[in-house]
């Protein structure tokens, strides 16, 4: 079975242009969950979403982010314009209806922002 | 708001020396607390959870236990391949799934 993937491993871009970040959650995970973890601190949650509805975005940092989940599938995470405090790794995790709180985790994506 | 402090930042072991990692927690109503390992660029791996107090789990060398205001992940004679970060991280009362870290543990394994 495919865990979660996430595309690109790393992104490097200039401060005021526009990144897509994308998660494949677990084929079959009905809960998506974005999560970022900047230099020297800790995993923070961002958003989370049931199938293509967002349960819980209470983390987003502001409007310059915006989640969307096709169709319960894929996700993106668009970060629009970027700023230099937006760099860090981007963590995306799924779980499944029935054992929600194990999250399987995806290897991250590094977002530089220069 | 909830808090997760792990202590040692980083611990230095020989192989096969016991030792004990510590995750403090403050919570509004602990719903489930997570330990996770990660390797150098992968995400988190989840290893266990706990609910309660008095609750504990074994996975080969690694033991975790929980009390009402934290819980330690024993790692008993370690291998050089127990060398990682192990993450702590707590989910409150909330009607949400979101889950609060701690900063984690680097613990590295000598031969």
């Amino acid at each position: 079975e495919a865990g979660v993937t996430q595309f690109p491993s790393h992104s490097v871009i200039e401060k005021g242009q526009t990144v897509t970040l994308r998660c494949d959650p677990i084929s079959g995970h009905d809960n998506l969950y974005w999560y970022r973890r900047v230099m020297g601190k800790e995993i923070k949650f961002l958003l989370h979403f049931v199938k293509e509805s967002k349960q819980d975005e209470s983390g987003m940092p502001n409007n310059r982010f915006l989640a969307e989940r096709t169709g319960g599938t894929y996700s993106t995470l668009k970060v629009q314009p970027a700023e230099l405090e937006d760099s860090g790794v981007y963590f995306c995790a799924s779980s499944s209806a029935t054992v929600v709180y194990e999250q399987y985790f995806g290897p991250g994506t590094r977002l530089t922002v220069t | 708001e909830d808090q997760v402090t792990q202590s040692p930042e980083a611990l230095r072991l020989q192989e096969g020396e016991s030792s004990s990692l510590n995750c403090s927690y403050t919570v509004s109503g602990l719903r489930g607390l997570f330990w996770y390992r990660q390797d150098p660029g992968k995400g988190p791996e989840f290893l266990f959870t706990l609910y309660s107090a008095g609750e504990e789990k074994e996975k080969e060398r690694l033991k975790a236990t929980l009390t009402k205001k934290e819980s330690f992940l024993h790692i008993t004679a370690p291998k050089p391949e127990d060398s990682a970060t192990y993450l702590c991280a707590v989910r409150d009362s909330g009607g949400y799934q979101k889950v609060t870290f701690g900063t984690g543990t680097k613990l590295q394994v000598i031969p």
